[in-house]
């Protein structure tokens, strides 16, 4: 079935440090989301992107936190500075339509530590 | 407060077994149910959604849902230990009017011992 890639799998960067998380979403798709889990808590939406802009985002997608997808390559969040709080398991996923109806398809996560 | 809760934590069920799963909104803007799969080292995977009352069929797999209480389970027949995985409900609003996003329930590791 259609995949989700996600580079790296784990990354661990000093706090302060800046870091991009990479996606590659299917290949189709239009819509593009990032969503963050803490270990032992559920998952949680962080952003939405679409033809370049950020749609919707919740209040965990912080100042630090920016999104981007520059001529059709990978789908990036990038934080700068990161926090120890940042410290989670980030899940990319993509959709072909938006709306309840879309089924959203997610990559395996990367795993990020701050130290 | 947490708006998809999800029950039980943990769910060992024999082989060939009938495995159970529940989930409740407690926002009744939140009324589309996704049921989400997750194998140890991918990401979850969506098994099936849910938006009308009562029930839905996929295979060994069915869904039911009550609106009215906000209430959606997984039933899963005949479990096989490849079904062994973490399952997730996720909700999304019932709004129209904003791109959707999913809210996820903390999850129901499920184990199908042979």
């Amino acid at each position: 079935g259609p995949k989700v890639l996600q580079i790296p799998s784990h990354q661990i960067i000093d706090m302060g440090q800046m870091v991009t998380l990479n996606c590659d979403p299917v290949s189709n798709h239009l819509y593009f989301y990032w969503y963050k889990q803490i270990l032992g808590q559920q998952m949680e939406f962080l952003v939405n992107f679409y033809n370049g802009k950020v749609m919707e985002k919740s209040k965990l997608f912080k100042d630090q936190f920016s999104v981007e997808r520059p001529d059709g390559s990978y789908f990036t969040l990038k934080i700068q500075p990161t926090a120890l709080e940042d410290s989670a398991v980030y899940f990319c996923a993509s959709s072909l339509d938006w709306g309840n109806y879309a089924e959203q398809f997610f990559g395996p996560g990367t795993r990020l530590t701050v130290l | 407060q947490q708006k998809v809760q999800q029950s039980p934590e943990s769910l060992s069920v024999p082989e060939g077994g009938m495995a159970s799963l529940n989930c409740t909104s407690s926002d009744r803007n939140f009324q589309y149910f996704w049921w989400y799969r997750q194998h140890s080292g991918e990401g979850p995977k969506a098994l099936m959604s849910i938006f009308s009352d009562g029930d839905k069929k996929e295979g060994r797999f069915t869904a039911h849902l009550n609106k009215a209480s906000l209430h959606v389970s997984l039933h899963i027949r005949d479990s096989q230990p490849s079904d062994s995985a973490l399952y997730f409900c996720a909700a999304s609003e019932r709004a129209s009017s904003s791109f959707s996003k999913l809210v996820f329930g903390q999850g129901t590791s499920l184990s199908v011992v042979p």
